[in-house]
């Protein structure tokens, strides 16, 4: 079973920002949220990762809560290119393993 | 340019012959991974290697083998492969510094017969 949550799909108008949300209650202390999307059928394309700090890039915010066991990815101006599936997965870094589980992801649609 | 290389890129077979896919990556990253998608489930990964000759189990590794002899490369092989195989696959590659993040390739789309 995958160990985020995530809506389904999300519509967003363009201009607006979109905010996808994540649950990660099972979170351990040495996993990271890490974003990724997916356009049509390409190789899903890295956006943000995160421990416990907010953290911002050229392409997106990352908002992590407190207790950890949620995020929020925040496309600031959504455009029509970011329609795709966004998938939220936890990863922990420097194991002996690398197991990575990915949920469905949220079908995000920008309409125009 | 940073990237990771599959090939084929499509692929339609009959059951039972037995098929190779090949990836490989140019920014020398110890991990790689391999991941099949199928409609409505994301994707699930199949075997992950963490160096040259380490290779362990994903989620659904059954009917797979996998193999890396050299670092850049990691091989999917399929020894006898069966209809419930037919799906879209994505290798990946990353490596344990600051960022961690995983590069994909992209993707082999396999129809077995």
């Amino acid at each position: 079973d995958a160990k985020t949550t995530q809506p389904t799909s999300m519509d967003c108008a363009e201009g607006r920002a979109a905010n996808l949300p994540c649950n990660h209650s099972t979170i351990s202390g040495n996993e990271y949220v890490y974003w990724y999307r997916q356009i049509h059928s390409q190789g899903p394309q890295y956006i943000i990762h995160g421990l416990k700090n907010n953290e911002t890039n050229e392409m997106a915010s990352l908002i992590i809560t407190e207790d950890r066991k949620s995020s929020t990815l925040i496309l600031p101006h959504a455009t029509l290119r970011d329609t795709a599936v966004y998938y939220c997965i936890v990863r922990a870094l420097k194991t002996s393993y690398d197991k990575v589980i990915f949920g469905p992801g949220t079908s995000l649609s920008v309409i125009p | 340019e940073a990237q990771v290389t599959q090939n084929p890129r499509y692929l339609i077979t009959v059951t039972g012959k037995k098929l190779t896919v090949t990836c490989s990556q140019n920014m020398n990253h110890e991990y790689m991974s391999w991941y099949r998608q199928d409609p409505g489930l994301g994707l699930r990964q199949i075997y992950y290697s963490m160096n040259v000759e380490v290779t362990d189990k994903g989620d659904v590794p059954e009917g797979y083998k996998v193999s890396r002899k050299e670092k850049r490369n990691f091989p999917l092989i399929l020894e006898s492969p069966s209809p419930n195989q037919t799906s879209l696959y994505f290798c990946a590659s990353s490596s344990p510094g600051l960022s961690y993040e995983q590069y994909f390739g992209p993707g082999t789309r396999l129809t077995v017969t």
